[in-house]
Parts: structure tokens; C-alpha cells; sequence
């Protein structure tokens, strides 16, 4: 069984441009959410994902919006970067109703 | 409401010491309160687990006591060991969605 798998796993960009990030659930799991975590601080749910439809988004501005494929793998796009937009960036997986999420490692985002 | 407050900041304890974190929540809704433990450079795992119609829960070195009335639960490390040096983090979620609040998490160093 393999878990969460995320990529790339660090990333450099520029003020105002554009980035996504990739996620491969872990098998069985068919929901994803994406968190930002920035250094410091605890993880802040961005949005959720379950049947290619986002589920759920917190507090984040329109500008991140995401995508599910078929095979539950998942992607995370961020326009207009921001300077506040660096932060560890982790993908979750789960099983819709099921308590219980399996983080991957992250993707280190740096904007300069 | 959305809140989960977590304390204290850091903790630095002796090899065989039992550091105790504490987080306190609002939203009455909550139905799911986990622990996370990370390790630098990785994502949050999923230590233990708790649900508010128990007042304990043991894994291993590893104890939840949940007060629901006081709104508060923590998180006891019996026989604490160097490789449990990390970052912990206490959540909270409530309904089908399961989506996480995170607390701001817990610097733990247990000196050898």
C-alpha cells in the first residue's frame, strides 16, 4: 500500500506568477484537501476534493483552485503568487466518512 | 469558533519525563479531536485519536483525556524518548467532510 505522494518537493517562483502542485492519494482514499502550513504554524485547510468537485474550502482567496482526476490523484494551483503564499504545502487523503488522513511530505513553496 | 488553541508553545523535557500538551476549542460541533506528530521536512502523522463519548484513550506511550464539559483535551507521553523530539499538533473536525482545524502546534524536545 503505498501513501501519499507529492511533487515536486520544493519550489521556487517569482511574485505573480503561477505554480501547481501534485498530489497521488493513497490508494483506497477518495478524498483529498490540500493545507497550507507556514512555518511555525499548524496546517489551514484550503479545500477538499471528492468526486472531482471541491468539497469544502476555507479561508483562501480565489486564486488557489484545485483539480481531481478519476484516479483521485490531485492538483493545487496558485495565481498571482505572493510573497505570504511561501509555506509547506501538504496533501491529505482520506476515505469519504472516514475518520482518519494520510498527509504526504509536502511541497516547499518559496516566493521571492 | 473554528479555533482550536493549543499551548504551550515548547516544551523541553528529561528522558522519561511525561510532557503533557493541552488544546482547548469553541465549536461544540466538533466530533473528532486527532493528534499529529511532525517531524522536520515531513508531513503530520496521525498518532492517536479521540472521540468526545470517552474521557480516555491509550496507544502504546501515548494517552487522550478529553473533557468535554471544560471543552479541552490533551495529550500525555509516558516515558518520554529522545525520538519523540518533534512537533505536535492537536485537531479538531466535525461532520461527513472531515476537515481539519489544527492547533498551532507544540515544540517538543526530550533531552537524553
Amino acid at each position: 500500500e503505498t501513501g501519499v505522494t507529492q511533487s515536486p518537493t520544493h519550489l521556487i517562483k517569482t511574485r505573480g506568477q503561477q505554480v501547481t502542485l501534485r498530489c497521488s492519494s493513497q490508494s483506497g482514499h477518495n478524498t483529498v484537501s490540500w493545507y497550507q502550513q507556514a512555518l511555525g504554524q499548524g496546517p489551514q485547510f484550503i479545500f477538499q476534493y471528492y468526486r472531482e468537485e471541491e468539497n469544502g474550502r476555507g479561508n483562501f482567496p480565489p486564486r488557489f483552485s484545485g483539480l481531481q482526476f478519476p484516479n483521485y490523484s490531485s492538483e493545487l494551483n496558485v495565481n498571482a503568487l505572493e510573497l505570504d503564499d511561501s509555506a509547506l504545502y501538504l496533501c491529505a487523503s482520506s476515505l469519504r466518512g472516514v475518520e482518519g488522513y494520510t498527509f504526504g511530505s509536502g511541497t516547499r513553496l518559496t516566493v521571492v | 469558533q473554528q479555533q482550536v488553541k493549543q499551548s504551550p508553545q515548547s516544551l523541553i523535557v528529561q528522558k522519561g519525563g511525561i510532557p503533557i500538551i493541552n488544546c482547548a476549542y469553541e465549536n461544540t460541533a466538533f466530533d473528532y479531536f486527532p493528534w499529529y506528530q511532525q517531524f522536520p521536512g515531513k508531513g503530520p502523522a496521525l498518532l492517536i485519536a479521540i472521540r468526545p463519548d470517552v474521557s480516555e484513550k491509550k496507544e502504546g506511550r501515548f494517552t487522550i483525556s478529553f473533557n468535554k464539559s471544560a471543552k479541552q483535551f490533551s495529550l500525555h507521553i509516558m516515558d518520554s524518548q529522545p525520538g519523540d523530539s518533534a512537533t505536535y499538533f492537536c485537531a479538531a473536525d466535525y461532520g461527513s467532510a472531515r476537515q481539519l482545524t489544527f492547533g498551532s502546534g507544540t515544540q517538543l524536545t526530550v533531552l537524553p
